[in-house]
């Protein structure tokens, strides 16, 4: 089975740019959640989402969003960049959407320049 | 406001001793903790988990221990073995029907062969 596949990989911006990461849970999963790790703070929370609903949202201003599509495919999407945004964005997927384990995928890599 | 803390950010450790990775955390209503581990490049694979009605949950060479009354937990691995060198993830759930974990900064564990 595969496990969650997150793309780009990489991917460099700059400041005023927007930009959208994409998920690919796992076959059968139908949550979804996404986390930003940074160096000095860790793993934050960011959303979830359950069969196409969000169910919840992290203390993050409105220029973070996202999506989930019929197929448990999400995106998220983050605005008008600015230089604190550089980060690694893991999106996690779960079956029961109960978070007893969560399957992260190896993320991507935003830098803004 | 750090809801858990890993206030050790490395700790090292030879080959075939134990490690012991060490867990606070503030929230009382957390009802359940979980361990990941982090290798560079990957995201966090989960590695055992502990429900707050429970003191000990263990898994082969990995246990975790939960002191409610000193809010502490603690992640043991004996013996250490050099591929267990990563970074561990303590993380804490609020709400059984989200999605959200809180998450400390993590320790890096070194075993030294």
């Amino acid at each position: 089975k595969a496990g969650v596949t997150q793309t780009p990989r990489y991917l460099i911006k700059t400041r005023g740019q927007q930009v959208t990461l994409s998920c690919s849970p796992i076959s059968g999963h139908r949550s979804v959640s996404w986390y930003q790790q940074t160096p000095g703070q860790g793993l934050q929370f960011l959303f979830e989402y359950f069969s196409e609903t969000q169910r919840n949202k992290g203390n993050f201003p409105g220029r973070f969003s996202g999506r989930q599509f019929s197929n448990s495919r999400s995106e998220m999407n983050v605005s008008t960049l600015e230089l604190g945004d550089s980060a690694l964005y893991l999106c996690a997927s779960s079956q029961t959407g109960t978070n007893e384990k969560l399957f992260f995928g190896s993320g991507t890599q935003l830098s803004v320049l | 406001d750090q809801q858990v803390k890993q206030n050790s950010p490395s700790l090292s450790v030879q080959e075939g001793r134990i490690s012991i990775l060490n867990c606070d955390y503030t929230n009382s209503m957390f009802d359940y903790f979980l361990w990941y581990k982090k290798y560079p490049a990957e995201g966090p694979t989960f590695l055992i988990s502990i429900s707050s009605i429970k003191d000990k949950n263990e898994d082969g060479r990995f246990t975790v221990f939960l002191n409610k009354s000193a809010k502490h937990l603690s992640l043991h691995i004996v013996p250490s073995q050099p591929g267990d060198s990563a970074v561990y993830f303590c993380a804490a759930r609020l709400d059984w029907t989200s999605e959200k974990l809180v998450f400390g900064k993590g320790t890096k564990l070194t075993v030294n062969p």
